[in-house]
Parts: C-alpha cells; sequence; structure tokens
C-alpha cells in the first residue's frame, strides 16, 4: 500500500552493524507498529506506539529499540545486528477512532551475515 | 505461549474447490476477529473481519464462521481461484478500543490453489 511506505526495501548488513529501517504513512493515523516475519513463525509483534509520546513493547523487542519522529515516522533500529535478526520487517498503522484494521507497508528484508 | 493457533499449516486445493482454514483462540476477552491475506512480495491486508455478535460473515467468496463457545473461526474460501494463492493469517483483538487494542496473529499457512 503506497500510504505506507517503508525504507530500505531489502538490506545486507554484517554481525555487529547498527541499522535503521524507517517507516513513513500518510494515511494520518496515530498509531504504528513494527513486526517481523518468519517462516512458520507468523508475525510477530517487536514495538508499538499509539501516539508520538506512547512507545511500548511488544513480544519480541529484545535487541531492537524505536523511535517516534512524528505521526508520520516511526523507525526501528537494531543496535548491533545479529545473524538471528535476519528476517523480513513490516511497518503497520492503524487509526484508533475507526476500528482495528492494521494496514502493512511492503516490508523491508534484513539479511544479517 | 501461541493465543491464536491456526491449521492447517499448508493447503493445497484445486480450482473450483473449497479452501477451509481454521483457528483457535485461547482468551475469551478477544472481541474482534480478522483475517488477513499476503501475496508474496507484499505486505499482509485485511481481507474480512467478525465480531461475536453474530456467527458467520460473508464478503463475496470469502466466508468467516465464528463458534464463540469453541473458541474458534474458520475462513471458507468458495470456487476457490489461482489468485486466491497466498498466506492467510487469523488475528484476534481485545478490546476494539482503549490503550490495549493490538492484533495477535496466528502463524499463518499457505494456500495453493492448483489449476
Amino acid at each position: 500500500d503506497a500510504d505506507v511506505t517503508q525504507t530500505p526495501r531489502n538490506r545486507i548488513t554484517k554481525t555487529g552493524k547498527r541499522i535503521m529501517l524507517e517507516c513513513s504513512q500518510t494515511k494520518g493515523h496515530d498509531r504504528m507498529y513494527w513486526y517481523r516475519q518468519d517462516p512458520g513463525l507468523g508475525l510477530r509483534l517487536i514495538y508499538y506506539s499509539f501516539d508520538v509520546k506512547d512507545i511500548n513493547k511488544g513480544e519480541i523487542s529484545d535487541g531492537y529499540s524505536v523511535s517516534r519522529q512524528a505521526q508520520a515516522k516511526f523507525s526501528l533500529s537494531l543496535e548491533s545486528a545479529i545473524p538471528n535478526q535476519t528476517a523480513l520487517y513490516f511497518c503497520a498503522t492503524s487509526d484508533s477512532g475507526r476500528g482495528d484494521t492494521q494496514y502493512f507497508g511492503p516490508g523491508t528484508r534484513l539479511t544479517v551475515l | 505461549q501461541q493465543q491464536v493457533k491456526q491449521s492447517p499449516q499448508s493447503l493445497i486445493v484445486q480450482k473450483g474447490g473449497i479452501s477451509i482454514i481454521n483457528c483457535a483462540y485461547e482468551n475469551t476477552a478477544f472481541d474482534y476477529f480478522p483475517w488477513y491475506q499476503q501475496f508474496p512480495g507484499k505486505g499482509p491486508a485485511l481481507l474480512i473481519a467478525i465480531r461475536p455478535d453474530v456467527s458467520e460473515k460473508k464478503e463475496g467468496r470469502f466466508t468467516i464462521s465464528f463458534n464463540k463457545s469453541a473458541k474458534q473461526f474458520s475462513l471458507h474460501i468458495m470456487d476457490s481461484q489461482p489468485g486466491d494463492s497466498a498466506t492467510y493469517f487469523c488475528a484476534a483483538t481485545n478490546p476494539s478500543t482503549g490503550a490495549n487494542s493490538k492484533l495477535t496473529f496466528g502463524k499463518g499457512i499457505t494456500l495453493s490453489v492448483r489449476p
């Protein structure tokens, strides 16, 4: 969905490197989420934010940090990447006033060597 | 602890057949049950959703059946087409408003519809 964009779309990095994944949305939604997808494990929530001043850990936040720079921007950082962080990462948004539908970005494929 | 469990893990159906994907949940406070569809190289997108006040919801060829007492819901795809080949995730959340509103996803199943 072009309303939710993620950069970069693909990234290969080395163990120990710091990397940032960025998410921007033009939907005007207040809530934003970061998920990772692994084969056989489905979608797992890393962090979520219900507004600019609200940041919450998800089920697998260890090794990750986030920053909500503005209502439209939510970044995910890996301070020191490790190989088991190789995965497909998705950003999603939702509108607190219009139900629970989440709108996903196209994903970032991250490979940590 | 996996709160939302999907079955089967993968499914192969012939064109024109019925695809059935099941989902079981544990938390009786869940009150919103969506199905998301994901095509290769794309992010998941909402397909259809149901709330516990109804037992069935139909949108075109897609139907959700909901059994509150069994804590189960299922997705039925009638007249399955090759274009339905995708990964399907069930999810659940509670409540629909408030600070705890976040989705819990199942592990997903891959559906292949053979021509």
